[in-house]
């Protein structure tokens, strides 16, 4: 069974601050997404990966595919309120088309 | 955003009753899938679709059955409920079920099996 692994499981911050969050696998997936999701609402996908050491920026956030293809990354430079949510990696497995999620981080980032 | 709902968005049942969860797309994609989302999980799947009629399963689909029988439907039921099936429901899309495609998520069902 194909397992994800995020790190850390809470993240409190203030405004301004950096962070990273982890998402690892012993697993080889052949693709890696990040997703947002906000009280009350379904995720929303963020990026997606598909190349082992691939960096993607999406303004101030930067996510990485590890060469192995077996973990990501997702580095947030000056927090703002509005990144306030559930970040959720989720890997394609390579044995199935079927989306496996990581166990998410809560992420708090205070005015 | 997506065209996709979910009905009802909140239900409080009670043991051993079956209950009906439904999920509705305008999209026209061909995939439709059931998540659960519990704290410490993340989400995990139940039963997805590939087609009218067309339904496999998956991770945790014990006490679960789905049925499609259009291309805009997808119904989850409990058979009979139990109140470890409490949980956030959430259905999703995906066009093709391609590797690395982008699955849009409804906006949940909040379930209480007291």
């Amino acid at each position: 069974t194909q397992l994800l692994e995020q790190s850390p499981q809470f993240l409190s911050i203030q405004e301004g601050e950096n962070l990273t969050v982890y998402c690892n696998s012993s697993s080889v997936f052949s693709s890696l997404q990040w997703y947002r999701q906000e009280p009350g609402e379904g995720p929303v996908l963020l990026v997606t990966v598909v190349t082992g050491g691939e960096v993607k920026k999406l303004k101030r956030l930067t996510f990485q595919f590890g060469d192995a293809r077996k973990d990501s990354s997702l580095h947030i430079t000056a927090a703002q309120t509005g990144d306030t949510g559930l970040y959720l990696c989720a890997g394609d497995g390579t044995a199935t088309n079927k989306l496996i999620f990581g166990t998410g981080t809560l992420l708090a980032v205070q005015p | 955003d997506a065209g996709i709902t979910q009905s009802p968005r909140h239900k409080v049942t009670e043991t051993g009753t079956p209950v009906t969860l439904r999920c509705h797309q305008t999209e026209n994609h061909r995939y439709m899938y059931w998540y659960r989302q519990d704290p410490g999980h993340g989400l995990r799947l139940i039963h997805y679709s590939y087609g009218v009629k067309d339904t496999d399963k998956g991770e945790v689909s014990d006490g679960y059955s789905v049925s499609r029988s259009k291309t805009e439907d997808f119904l989850l039921t409990l058979e009979s409920a139990t109140s470890s099936q409490t949980s956030v429901y959430f259905c999703a899309i995906s066009e093709s079920g391609g590797s690395g495609e982008t699955q849009y998520f409804g906006p949940g069902t909040r379930l209480l099996v007291l």
